[in-house]
């Protein structure tokens, strides 16, 4: 059974500092990493995807891939109150196959 | 941007009744759409990959004669909730990607809240 795993927190973590998030996955084959912010009571939204090994960054995040280690980490630099949500790892086999979420972590940004 | 639209968002009913939701790609076409369901405070669980024009393939562990998928056109999938009883309270969602991309271009509904008394 394919497997993403996360700590499910609460991360909590004071206003302008980095967040940092972890995901590990089971299948080898996985190709495909996605992470998404998920408010409560409210649908995913896409915050970054990554392919290949290494980071990947985009405004205040940056995602981080390890196929070798089956390792996706997201950091968030200078947090916001407004960031403070539910962060989702999910990963698929290649392009286009059905993802498999993680169980999520829930990011608490303090001001 | 891509837009899904799901409607209810939320429906309170009582026990044995039957819901159906319904998800809609407001600018695009898709062949294939993602019925999820998500328990307080855990991930989103796949259920079923739904199918223009086809049956829909559902996942280890779901009732398929419980929760009816029907994908009737490139633009429109509905979940119905058979005689629903309060253990299915739970918030569904949908997601569609347009045809022909990955999951970077996966879209998804606001959900619906169903809550069975």
């Amino acid at each position: 059974q394919k497997e993403v795993e996360q700590n499910s927190g609460p991360l909590s973590v004071p206003e302008g500092a980095i967040a940092s998030l972890n995901c590990t996955y089971s299948d080898r084959v996985s190709q495909s990493f996605f992470w998404y912010r998920q408010y409560s009571g409210k649908s995913p939204e896409l915050i970054m995807s990554i392919y290949s090994n290494g980071d990947k960054e985009d405004g205040r995040f940056t995602a981080q891939l390890n196929k070798a280690s089956q390792y996706v980490s997201l950091l968030i630099r200078d947090s916001q109150p407004s960031d403070s949500a539910t962060y989702l790892c999910a990963a698929d086999e290649a392009a286009g196959n059905k993802l498999t979420f993680g169980g999520g972590t829930r990011v608490l940004v303090k001001p | 941007g891509a837009v899904v639209s799901q409607h209810p968002s939320r429906v309170i009913c009582k026990s044995g009744t039957s819901v159906k939701i319904e998800c809609r790609s407001l600018d695009f076409q898709a062949t294939t759409m993602f019925w999820y369901r998500q328990f307080p405070k855990q991930s989103l669980m796949l259920m079923a990959t739904s199918n223009e024009g086809s049956k829909a393939t559902y996942e280890q562990g779901v009732e398929k004669d419980k929760f009816l998928i029907n994908h009737a056109s490139l633009t429109l999938s509905t979940l119905t909730v058979t005689s629903a009883h309060p253990e299915d309270s739970s918030f569904y969602i949908c997601s569609a990607r347009p045809q022909g991309t990955g999951n970077e271009k996966l879209f998804f509904g606001s959900g619906t809240q169903l809550s069975v008394l």
